[in-house]
């Protein structure tokens, strides 16, 4: 099983700052087959990068996935008021497709 | 629109069973794998299995595995998840979803997601 570890934890910002999260996998990833997911409370998450780097359907270009192998990174380039939330990365390379256990961005 | 809507959670006894339904429209649901992810109270994502279009691959994850089986019926635009011997541990939000892309594989993210359905399994 793929066990994805995701930095910082938290990250406090203010808008208009840039956020770079981390997911680091304890194996490699093969075809970049990692995930990034948006979760406000109360609701579902939102598919936001595909294939480690491939913007999902509607997501703004401040958005950016980018790495392989065993190391991903999600930028979001300026801080939009509706960016603060919860990201998750998620490999679907080999079953089990787990989670990570988010980074939670919020105002600072 | 594209629609996911889960239904069937609610609170159960450990050790039994429970079925949840997820009732897809405003796509072609045949053409789709689709998947099972749970959320316990105030945690984080945890994938717990994935169908292929037509039923021909299932996987789950180890904590589930032989206690709950998902299926689904094509005619009738539907994925289930039969959930047996449950545990108190299985207490979670439910949501289905579709992957990204259709066709056979089921190595995919997930682009179009339901609101959950709780099931809450207490004594």
């Amino acid at each position: 099983e793929i066990v994805l570890t995701q930095s910082p934890g938290t990250l406090s910002l203010s808008p208009g700052e840039r956020a770079t999260l981390s997911c680091r996998a304890s194996q490699s990833v093969s075809s970049n087959y990692l995930a990034w997911y948006q979760q406000k409370p109360g609701q579902p998450p939102r598919l936001v990068i595909t294939e480690a780097s491939s913007r999902a359907t509607g997501i703004p270009d401040r958005f950016s996935g980018s790495g392989s192998g065993t190391d991903f990174t999600l930028t979001i380039s300026r801080l939009e008021p509706e960016d603060f939330a919860v990201y998750y990365c998620q490999h679907y390379d080999n079953s089990p497709f787990t989670f990570g256990p988010g980074s939670k961005v919020d105002i600072k | 629109q594209v629609q996911l809507v889960e239904s069937g959670g609610g609170v159960v006894q450990p050790g039994r069973s429970l079925r949840l339904s997820c009732a897809a429209s405003g796509f072609t649901f045949s053409s789709y794998a689709m998947f099972w992810v749970r959320q316990a109270p105030g945690k984080g994502l945890e994938w717990v299995a994935v169908i292929s279009h037509d039923e021909s691959d299932r996987f789950y994850t180890d904590s589930v595995r032989g206690r709950f089986t998902t299926s689904r019926d094509n005619s009738k635009n539907t994925l289930y998840l039969h959930m047996d011997s449950l545990r108190l541990e299985d207490t979670a939000l439910y949501y289905c979803a579709r992957a990204s892309s259709s066709g056979h594989h089921v190595r995919d993210a997930s682009d179009i997601w339901g609101q959950g359905t709780m099931v809450t399994v207490s004594s």
